[in-house]
């Protein structure tokens, strides 16, 4: 069973940063590209970025290609987000999810995890 | 960037038919996904390259178009349906998101 578990999120002050990271199991984690997707309160879904098999290559929405960095350890199977220069505006639920091969769509997503940027 | 849009709601009754659509601001080819997500859950893949069905989604949902108009129909829809719809594509760089249509069952 594929399974993405996402952890590290919370409460931080405005400024600060912020490291997610996204476990996964029940496949050969390092077979796909991941990405992180978020969702603010009511609203919809923003794609952040996704980052290829061996981290070679990397895409971002411009709006946080300064601020966010993903990353991957396929020794860990796990997937990261470090997330800087936070402000209220990246209050949100972070997704993690798998991209199906050469199509790019997300086939599984983890629960969420809530960031709450705030002092 | 290219710019989904999507109609914000929708209102039908059970056993009708629902289409939903998603207009790209460019050409996606067939790079179009629709996901449904429910109150409180992760999204849902419901097709993907367009038109193709996601393993163990109900027939009920099939997907159509290329270039920039597509849609979403699900026939007949039913109760569990009541959801947000979101399009997205994975065809130009940055993938974007369209805003998402809100299903309501009457």
């Amino acid at each position: 069973e594929v399974k993405l578990v996402e952890s590290g999120g919370g409460l931080v002050q405005p400024g600060r940063s912020l490291k997610l990271s996204c476990a996964a199991s029940g496949f050969s984690f390092s077979d796909y590209w991941m990405g992180w997707v978020r969702q603010a309160p009511g609203k919809g879904l923003e794609w952040i970025g996704e980052i290829n098999q061996d981290s070679s290559s990397i895409i971002y929405t411009p709006s946080l290609k300064d601020k966010f960095t993903i990353s991957r350890d396929n020794a860990q199977n796990t997937l990261y987000l470090q997330m800087s220069k936070l402000g209220s505006e990246d209050t949100a639920i972070y997704y993690c999810a798998r991209a199906i091969l050469w199509v790019f769509s997300f086939d599984y997503w983890g629960q969420g995890i809530m960031v709450t940027v705030s002092s | 960037d290219t710019v989904l849009t999507q109609s914000p709601a929708l209102a039908v009754s059970p056993g009708e038919r629902v289409t939903i659509s998603c207009r790209a601001s460019e050409s996606v080819s067939t790079g179009m996904h629709w996901y449904q997500q429910k109150p409180g859950q992760q999204p849902k893949l419901l097709i993907y390259g367009a038109s193709n069905l996601e393993s163990g989604v109900p027939a009920r949902f099939s997907g159509s178009g290329s270039g920039t108009d597509f849609t979403l129909t699900i026939d007949p829809v039913e109760a569990d349906d009541t959801a947000t719809y979101f399009c997205q594509q994975s065809w130009n760089d940055p993938y974007t998101f369209g805003a998402g249509t809100k299903l309501e069952l009457k």
